[in-house]
């Protein structure tokens, strides 16, 4: 079954520093999500991606994240001056259009120290 | 805006008893899907059903079972006799349906889930 692949699985920074996620959507799909959760909280949107740009936004994703498809494969969520309260389970998902599913990737846990 | 409140924050049970797990939803909108996800302790989000707002039959998949009530806003989840491998916070979400992209998912702020032997 296809599955979105992140990585990776855990990184550790320093506060300041930027960090890049990595996922790898499902072939077909159209549509790309980033969400976080911050331990023992419930998962929140960041951002979705349609067609080359971002459809919509949260009030989380400010001007210190970006995202970009770089090559037609990949969908990358950048934070540039990471913050301790950035530490959280960072989760890319796709889309297709065909049954509205989901499928989320295993995550990415960002621990800034 | 939609809102998803799961006002259950912990449940214990003990195995082989039913446990029901509730989720009720907020939104304009006439068209939506609800799902619910399972996040087991190594923190993956995994997907147990879908379901769209004109399908208001419930559905039973082995040991699980999902009752939709529009008529409350309620999409609630039951597991019957319970083991302690359904041991994990479940999260209930709504997705409304868009044109042109971003049709985000909004999470409930999950059940933690403990069966205990």
């Amino acid at each position: 079954e296809p599955e979105v692949t992140q990585t990776p699985s855990h990184q550790v920074t320093q506060m300041g520093q930027e960090v890049i996620l990595r996922c790898v959507p499902i072939s077909n799909h159209l549509y790309f999500y980033w969400y976080r959760q911050i331990l023992g909280q419930k998962v929140e949107f960041l951002v979705s991606f349609y067609n080359n740009e971002i459809s919509e936004k949260s009030e989380i994703f400010d001007d210190q994240f970006s995202v970009e498809r770089p090559d037609g494969s990949n969908f990358t969520l950048k934070i540039r001056s990471t913050k301790l309260e950035d530490s959280a389970m960072y989760f890319c998902a796709s889309r297709g259009t065909v049954n509205y599913g989901y499928t989320f990737g295993s995550g990415t846990r960002l621990t800034v120290v | 805006a939609q809102k998803v409140t799961q006002a259950q924050t912990e449940i214990s049970v003990v195995e082989k008893e039913d446990v029901t797990l509730d989720c009720v939803y907020e939104t304009r909108d006439t068209t939506y899907y609800l799902f619910w996800y399972k996040q087991p302790p190594s923190g993956e989000l995994v997907f147990l059903i879908r379901r769209n707002s004109f399908d208001e039959q419930n559905e039973i998949s082995g040991r699980y079972s999902w009752n939709f009530q529009k008529s409350t806003s309620s999409f609630n989840f039951t597991i019957t006799a319970s083991q302690v491998v359904d041991s994990a916070v479940y999260f209930c979400a709504l997705s409304v349906i868009l044109t042109g992209g971003g049709n985000k998912l909004t999470f409930g702020t999950g059940t933690q889930l403990k069966v205990e032997l």
